[in-house]
């Protein structure tokens, strides 16, 4: 039972580049998160999953996007990578809300 | 919008000391409240959390934290810290049911020396 699994681990992009982070539960958990965090400033979420085929904006979406077409995998995407997106991303799920959630490792993503 | 404010954001102690982390909450209707905790490189784990009922909760490795509704705080204690408790902690709240994600504080740096 992997729990939250996130690949890649680490990534280090250029600027303009496109990727996508991928987080897949095991859990059959319906609710599913992208946070990213900063030092200094805690965990903020980015978007958000209620169930397969749906997606939501968090607090920080902006040049971001996310997919959920099967319900154990929820996708995150940039298209064109800023700096400024230079951050460790948390894939986090949990079966009921307001339930704890379940985190992954982290993704360590630079963008140069 | 709900905020989180942890107002300690590094603390140094001494090996068997006790621990208070205070976290205030701005939401004033009915929420659910975590303490979590991020080991130097790991993900974050639950320490405790409260949702209804006994205001004083126990989490694992010793932890507690007491709700205080009227404060809106759920600060977080421990009588005698080890080292290995060095470590991030993160308080979070869950004011809309969850669907929409917890909201984080900003995270204590806390750094226990042997």
């Amino acid at each position: 039972n992997a729990g939250v699994t996130q690949t890649p681990k680490f990534r280090v992009l250029k600027t303009g580049q496109s990727m996508t982070l991928l987080c897949a539960q095991d859990m059959n958990h319906e609710y599913m998160y992208w946070y990213r965090q900063d030092p200094g400033m805690g965990l903020r979420l980015i978007h958000y999953s209620v169930g397969e085929g749906t997606t939501a904006k968090g607090e920080v979406p902006d040049g971001y996007n996310v997919s959920r077409l099967k319900k154990q995998n929820f996708l995150l995407g940039l298209e064109s990578a800023a700096p400024s997106q230079t951050s460790v991303y948390f894939c986090a799920s949990t079966y009921f809300a307001g339930q704890p959630q379940h985190f992954g490792d982290g993704t360590r993503l630079s963008i140069l | 919008a709900q905020s989180v404010s942890q107002h300690n954001h590094h603390v140094i102690l001494s090996e068997a000391a006790s621990l208070e982390l205070g976290c205030n909450y701005s939401y004033g209707g009915t929420v659910n409240l975590f303490w979590y905790v991020q080991y130097p490189g790991q993900h974050l784990q639950l320490l405790l959390k409260y949702f209804s009922g006994d205001p004083l909760v126990k989490g694992i490795k010793g932890f507690e934290a007491e709700f205080i509704k009227s404060k809106f705080s759920f600060n977080l204690r421990k009588p005698s810290v080890q080292w290995s408790d060095t470590a991030e902690y993160f308080c979070a709240v869950d004011s809309g049911g969850g669907a929409d994600g917890l909201t984080f504080g900003k995270g204590t740096h806390l750094i226990i020396q042997p």
